[in-house]
């Protein structure tokens, strides 16, 4: 049974970088048709897909996100992160790393963080 | 707004059958993109609900099933119990937007 865990500071200060990590267990992020993935969700419950990576490192943006998102992968520690660039009241959110498979679906999701981004 | 239309709420006594729609368009759910449903409990994260159109994961009761009409597809829950209090969120893909798509989330309530 895949688990993910996200870590990570729970508020950071406008025009700051978000820096989130997500550890899994019971499973290795090298496992083919697995891409990692960030998913948030704002306080009025709306869910906004971020992006994906593969662990070959080949990496899937939401296009209105991309010029502020990296997600990289580090295999030798299961993990894979999430950096967010410029951030605004408007990148509140709960935001969840997950597992997305071959089929566009996520079948495996963590917990979620909440990140405030306030001064 | 959603790419993907959802009724903000539903709601049914127990034992009752209640669907729940999400529209599209020829860009998702109207070009063969398939769909997925997630449920949320409150406080809690997605849990994957039905997979590629009318799939249910191992544990997910046959009580829950999906279906497909053109741009829309629907969630129905038969024997409507009260475990079943949740959001529910249908997800796709679109080709314009090139991105993952959700809808905006549908309140069942069991009343």
């Amino acid at each position: 049974q895949v688990q993910l865990q996200e870590s990570g500071p729970g508020l950071v200060k406008p025009s700051q970088t978000l820096s989130l990590t997500c550890t899994v267990s019971g499973g290795s992020i090298r496992s083919g048709g697995s891409y990692w993935s960030w998913i948030r969700q704002y306080p009025g419950k709306g869910l906004e897909w971020i992006g994906s990576i593969y662990y070959s490192g080949s990496t899937y943006y939401n296009p209105s996100l991309k010029s502020r998102i990296t997600i990289a992968a580090d295999t030798s520690k299961n993990q894979f992160s999430l950096n967010l660039s410029s951030v605004t009241a408007a990148d509140t959110a709960v935001y969840y790393c997950a597992r997305r498979s071959s089929g566009w679906f996520v079948d495996y999701w963590g917990q979620g963080t909440l990140v405030t981004v306030s001064s | 707004q959603s790419v993907l239309t959802q009724p903000p709420s539903v709601s049914g006594a127990p034992g009752q059958r209640v669907t729940i729609s999400c529209t599209g368009s020829s860009s998702n759910i109207g070009a063969g993109y398939d769909v997925h449903w997630y449920q949320q409990l409150p406080g809690t994260a997605p849990k994957l609900l039905i997979y590629v159109n009318n799939n249910r994961p191992s544990g997910v009761p046959d009580r829950f099933s999906g279906s497909r009409s053109g741009t829309s597809v629907s969630l129905a829950i038969t024997g409507l119990q009260a475990e079943d209090e949740a959001d529910y969120y249908c997800q796709s893909y679109d080709s314009g937007l090139s991105n993952v798509v959700f809808g905006g989330g549908t309140k069942l309530t069991v009343l």
